[in-house]
């Protein structure tokens, strides 16, 4: 089965917490693309990062890092010094690029409120 | 950087009626787009696949004749609710893929809000 586990369904932290998103994914293939989006109250998807998975090096990108863990299948997320404006739905993803449907297996997401 | 246009971003109409949606890639050509429907407070739900030129897939449980889904041209995919009733009222958004090659990215538009009343 091919799925995308994000058991956190709403986390509500203090401005300037750090707090981690988790995302667990099932596949036996080997060669897929991890994602993660925020979804504002405005409704639009707004892409955050792209993982390949023959790519296991972390990524910090500002206040966001990303840290990708093949042996636990797990991609999770976390803000430090959260903000008022980081509030939003955050999706995890997973996409095989060579099968025929190529969907995108997005998560249930998470949602973040951030409490000044 | 790819950019997605949907519109209209909101619209009201009155049940029975039909409304259309479009979704443009303005700086590439896709020649997929997919179209998802979220509900409140829930994920984005696959409805179906858009390929140029071609059907449409759609995916079970998703009604053919209620979303008609045209492919005309490379940079447009367009959906139509048809006899639209209240419980279709949710969110759409619409998503490009930029090529065919084995990495692609995809892009998404920024959503239409349809109520139906």
């Amino acid at each position: 089965a091919q799925k995308v586990t994000q058991a956190q369904t709403e986390i509500s932290v203090v401005e300037k917490e750090d707090v981690t998103l988790d995302c667990v994914y099932e596949t036996r293939d080997t060669t897929y693309y991890l994602f993660w989006y925020k979804q504002p109250p405005s409704g639009e998807l707004v892409f955050l990062i792209r993982r390949n998975s023959f790519d296991e090096q972390n990524e910090i990108s500002g206040r966001y890092s990303w840290n990708f863990q093949k042996s636990t299948s797990s991609f999770n997320f976390t803000i430090t010094a959260s903000q008022v404006v980081d509030s939003a739905v955050y999706f995890c993803a997973l996409i095989f690029p060579y099968s025929s449907a190529s969907k995108i297996i997005f998560g249930s997401g998470t949602r973040l409120s951030i409490r000044p | 950087g790819a950019v997605v246009s949907q519109h209209p971003s909101r619209v009201i109409c009155k049940s029975g009626t039909s409304v259309k949606i479009e979704c443009r890639s303005l700086d590439f050509q896709a020649t997929t787009m997919f179209w998802y429907r979220q509900f409140p407070k829930q994920s984005l739900m696959l409805m179906a696949t858009s390929n140029e030129g071609s059907k449409a897939t759609y995916e079970q449980g998703v009604e053919k004749d209620k979303f008609l889904i045209n492919h005309a041209s490379l940079t447009l995919s367009t959906l139509t609710v048809t006899s639209a009733h209240p419980e279709d009222s949710s969110f759409y958004i619409c998503s490009a893929r930029q090529g065919d090659g084995p990495y692609y990215g995809y892009t998404f538009g920024s959503g239409t809000r349809l109520t139906v009343v």
